[in-house]
């Protein structure tokens, strides 16, 4: 069965500093996957996605993300993190008509 | 991007009565939506997949008789939740896909506190 694993359930940086969110998923097939951010109390908005082709993909708000096939990895940067930043921060991978979401990742930013 | 619309953000309702959701897509047609649970600081929880004009599919363990789904048009489909617990409190998402398009675009959420 398709699965995604943010191994991470809680980080905490400062703010400047460098990011890195971790995604491992389980699909049989080339992947569909994406990076949702999520605001308390609000929707998902998505940062990133991929498809196919280059496997360093860029997003909005400055992330980006690397797709690597041998790691069943699609892990999420940001060179600098700003206090808005923090969310909460959704792996999913697309299949059939649906979404696999994983866990998530809550993301803190200290001043 | 495509806009998606849910409403509303934040309901109150007493044990026992019925509340509906809405989801709208504004700027394109959705034959299929989807709804969403979720708990606190949990992931999001696939409920169902509403088609336009015919049955939602239920995923496994989600008693279609308690949350009701309705996709009566292109743009709209209602999610009911009927005789309430406190148990179904709980945070609510609707997406849908315009036709050809992967991604999927996500509802604002509504928070249902059922008391």
């Amino acid at each position: 069965a398709q699965s995604v694993t943010q191994p991470d359930i809680h980080i905490t940086v400062s703010e400047g500093a460098s990011l890195e969110l971790r995604c491992n998923y389980s699909y049989g097939a080339t992947p569909y996957l994406f990076w949702y951010v999520q605001s308390p109390g609000q929707g998902l908005q998505l940062l990133l996605k991929y498809f196919s082709g280059d496997t360093l993909v860029q997003g909005i708000k400055g992330f980006e993300a690397e797709f690597k096939r041998s790691q069943s990895s699609f892990n999420l940067r940001k060179p600098s993190v700003h206090w808005s930043d923090a969310a909460e921060y959704f792996c999913a991978v697309h299949y059939g008509q649906n979404f696999v979401f994983g866990p998530g990742t809550r993301l803190s930013v200290l001043p | 991007g495509a806009v998606v619309s849910q409403h509303p953000s934040r309901v109150i309702c007493k044990s026992g009565t019925s509340v509906k959701i809405e989801c709208r897509s504004l700027d394109f047609q959705a034959t299929t939506m989807f709804w969403y649970r979720q708990f606190p600081k949990k992931s999001l929880m696939l409920m169902a997949t509403s088609n336009e004009g015919s049955k939602a599919t239920y995923e496994q363990g989600v008693e279609k008789d308690k949350f009701l789904i309705n996709h009566a048009s292109l743009t709209l489909s209602t999610l009911t939740v009927t005789s309430a617990h406190p148990e179904d409190s709980s945070f609510y998402i609707c997406s849908a896909r315009p036709p050809g398009v992967t991604e999927a675009f996500f509802g604002q959420g509504t928070r249902l506190t059922v008391v």
